[in-house]
Formats: structure tokens, C-alpha cells, sequence
């Protein structure tokens, strides 16, 4: 069973960076059929992806243009975990945060036939605040 | 900016059939978009139910179902339950990118 588990600060001031970590149990960050998710979701925004890193051989980032310029995600492979910072953030980006794994999916004889984010955390409710 | 959209609220009564539907502001919504509907209940993370247009996942009721529809991605909810009563999103692939729709607010009544 796959549960990602996040973790970080609840509140940060402006002009600081967000920072917050998924740990994941049941599957690994370096599975070459996943990619790991951020998604936000404010009244205002409603449900926005951020972005994701997957490894195919090597690593790779997507990043939605909202916020390609202030936004990294790592993956860890020694904790089995991947990591979301966000930087020079203001009362914008409060929100809560989400994770979530991306599965892709394949046939019997490896046609590729779509994505699916199957497994989210619980959610960590950031305010950016002074 | 694309943009994705929902319709912003529905209103069906239990037993009865309701079909939510989620549009491309870059026109019909095809399989290539890989649509995946969601539901969220208040204070709860999105839970998936469809991916790719019409693929369940193994915890998806039967009384879930994703088509295509008139140019856009459609949820089908047939037989509603009480327990049916949240906000349901849509999810489109642009390329790498991904956009959520607005959102849905399913009450039954």
C-alpha cells in the first residue's frame, strides 16, 4: 500500500523560501513508472499543479510556468522522499500543498496509454505571513 | 493561459444520474488529453476515481464512469448516493503540463 507522508512549516514569512518534504512508503522515488507530484490548492487558484521529478534513466524536473522561477523539486534517494522549495514567496502563494504520485501506465505490450495521480498526501496548510 | 472548465455546481437526486462535464479553452477535449476526475470532500485531499477518460481505479465504485462527450471529458455518476455529495475535478494533459478544471460542487438532494 502507497502512502506519502508530508511534512514542513506551517507558516512563512515573505520574501522566505516554502519548504516541504513528501515521504514515500509502498513504492520508490526512483520507480522509472511514477513521477512525483506538487499541487497547491487555494479559494483563490483552486487546484494548481506546480510540478514534478521522475527518474528515466536519469532525473528530470517539469515545472508550470506560474512559478518556474522560484520553484525546485529534489527527489531524495537515500529517504525515499522528495522535497518542494519555493522561493520568494508571498501572501499569493498561501495555500494548502499536496503530493502526490503520478503512475504511468503501460499495456501488455508496452503501448503507453495514459497517466493517473492515484496517491496524494495529507495536505500541509502553508500561510505566508509576517 | 488555458484554461479548464466545469460546471460550477449540480444538483441530483438520490438514485438518479448525473454527468459532469470538463472543456479545453483549446478546444475538444480528445483521449490524447488523458483526463483523470477527482473527488474531494471538505477538509480531505482529492481522492482519484478515472484516469485517461474512462479508466477506473481499483477503489472506484461502479457507479463511477469517464467518457467523452461533445468535444469534452465526462464524468457519469449513475445510481447517486448520499455519500456522493462533494466537489468532483477534472485534470487535462497540455504536453508535460497539467491543468485542474474549477471544480464542480455535486449536492444531492
Amino acid at each position: 500500500q502507497v502512502q506519502l507522508q508530508q511534512s514542513g512549516p506551517g507558516l512563512v514569512k515573505p520574501s522566505q523560501t516554502l519548504s516541504l518534504t513528501c515521504a514515500i512508503s509502498g513504492d520508490s522515488v526512483s520507480s522509472n513508472s511514477a513521477a512525483w507530484n506538487w499541487i497547491r490548492q487555494s479559494p483563490s487558484r483552486g487546484l494548481e499543479w506546480l510540478g514534478r521529478t521522475y527518474y528515466r534513466s536519469k532525473w528530470y524536473n517539469d515545472y508550470a510556468v506560474s512559478v518556474k522561477s522560484r520553484i525546485t523539486i529534489n527527489p531524495d534517494t537515500s529517504k525515499n522522499q522528495f522535497s518542494l522549495q519555493l522561493n520568494s514567496v508571498t501572501p499569493e502563494d498561501t495555500a494548502v500543498y499536496y503530493c502526490a504520485r503520478e503512475l504511468y501506465y503501460y499495456d501488455s505490450s508496452g503501448y503507453y496509454f495514459g497517466n493517473a495521480f492515484d496517491i496524494w498526501g495529507q495536505g500541509t496548510m502553508v500561510t505566508v505571513s509576517s | 493561459q488555458t484554461v479548464v472548465t466545469q460546471e460550477p455546481s449540480l444538483t441530483v437526486s438520490p438514485g438518479g444520474t448525473v454527468t459532469l462535464t470538463c472543456a479545453s479553452s483549446t478546444g475538444a477535449v480528445t483521449s490524447g488529453y488523458y483526463p483523470n476526475w477527482f473527488q474531494q470532500k471538505p477538509g480531505q485531499a482529492p481522492r482519484a476515481l478515472i484516469y485517461s477518460t474512462s479508466n477506473k481505479h481499483s477503489w472506484t465504485p461502479a457507479r463511477f464512469s469517464g467518457s467523452l462527450l461533445g468535444g469534452k471529458a465526462a464524468l457519469t455518476l449513475s445510481g447517486v448516493q448520499p455519500e456522493d455529495e462533494a466537489e468532483y475535478y477534472c485534470l487535462l494533459y497540455y504536453g508535460g503540463a497539467v491543468v485542474f478544471g474549477g471544480g464542480t460542487k455535486l449536492t444531492v438532494l
